[in-house]
């Protein structure tokens, strides 16, 4: 069956511009989670979803960062006014059931900000 | 100090060398994953666990819960094993949420 699919897989943007990034889950799987890999740096969690629900949003870096869940499937996450050290590669993940259970991961989106 | 630490940060082995990646954490956990990135970049599951030990083919990984340590291991070491290896908690406290070590980059060589 499909794995976790992620689009796009590369986004070049101008600094201050607004970015959306999609993850397709698992078909079934209730949880849906987003990563954030900087350029030589270890994997940082920004958030995740149980459902439609995001019970803690604190890993977010700031305000510019949303992210939100529909039909419990899709998510997308929304960075605001780009700044250069938004640049990374985003990673999304879903599980089937229990919160942090085995998780399959996306090829991730690379993000450019210029 | 981060919360999850992990050694060495690099290694390299020959093939067919019993491997043996640590990772220590200092926060309550509920389970801890390993994971493994290749060099393109794909991350793949490798264990889920809260006690004890689990074996998957050339891999092992077990779990201390009172010393907050868990290693992974891989017997008789192939070049395809080469990646980031990665240590990933699912800490308690307040929300739940899954901290990450830096990862052990492995290199096996013919």
């Amino acid at each position: 069956g499909a794995g976790v699919s992620q689009s796009p897989s590369n986004k070049v943007t101008e600094k201050g511009k607004d970015v959306e990034l999609r993850c397709d889950p698992i078909s079934g799987h209730t949880a849906l989670y987003w990563y954030r890999q900087s350029l030589g740096q270890g994997l940082e969690f920004l958030i995740y979803f149980q459902g439609n629900s995001a019970p803690d949003k604190s890993g977010l870096p700031s305000d510019r960062f949303s992210a939100e869940r529909t039909g419990g499937s899709v998510s997308t996450l929304t960075i605001q006014r780009t700044q250069q050290e938004d640049s990374a590669v985003y990673l999304c993940a879903s599980s089937l059931g229990l919160a942090f259970g085995e998780q399959f991961f996306g090829p991730g989106t690379r993000l450019t900000v210029l | 100090k981060n919360e999850v630490e992990q050694s060495p940060q690099n290694l390299t082995a020959q093939e067919g060398e019993f491997i043996t990646i640590n990772c220590s954490y200092s926060v309550g956990i509920s389970a801890l994953h390993w994971l493994q990135q290749h060099p393109g970049g794909g991350i793949v599951s490798l264990f889920m666990l809260s006690s004890g030990k689990k074996k998957h083919g050339r891999l092992i990984a077990t779990i201390n819960i009172q010393e907050k340590h868990s290693s992974l291991h891989i017997t008789a070491s192939h070049p395809r094993d080469s990646a980031v290896y990665i240590c990933a908690v699912i800490s308690q406290g307040g929300s739940e949420k899954l901290v990450f070590g830096k990862g052990t980059k492995l290199t096996v060589n013919p």
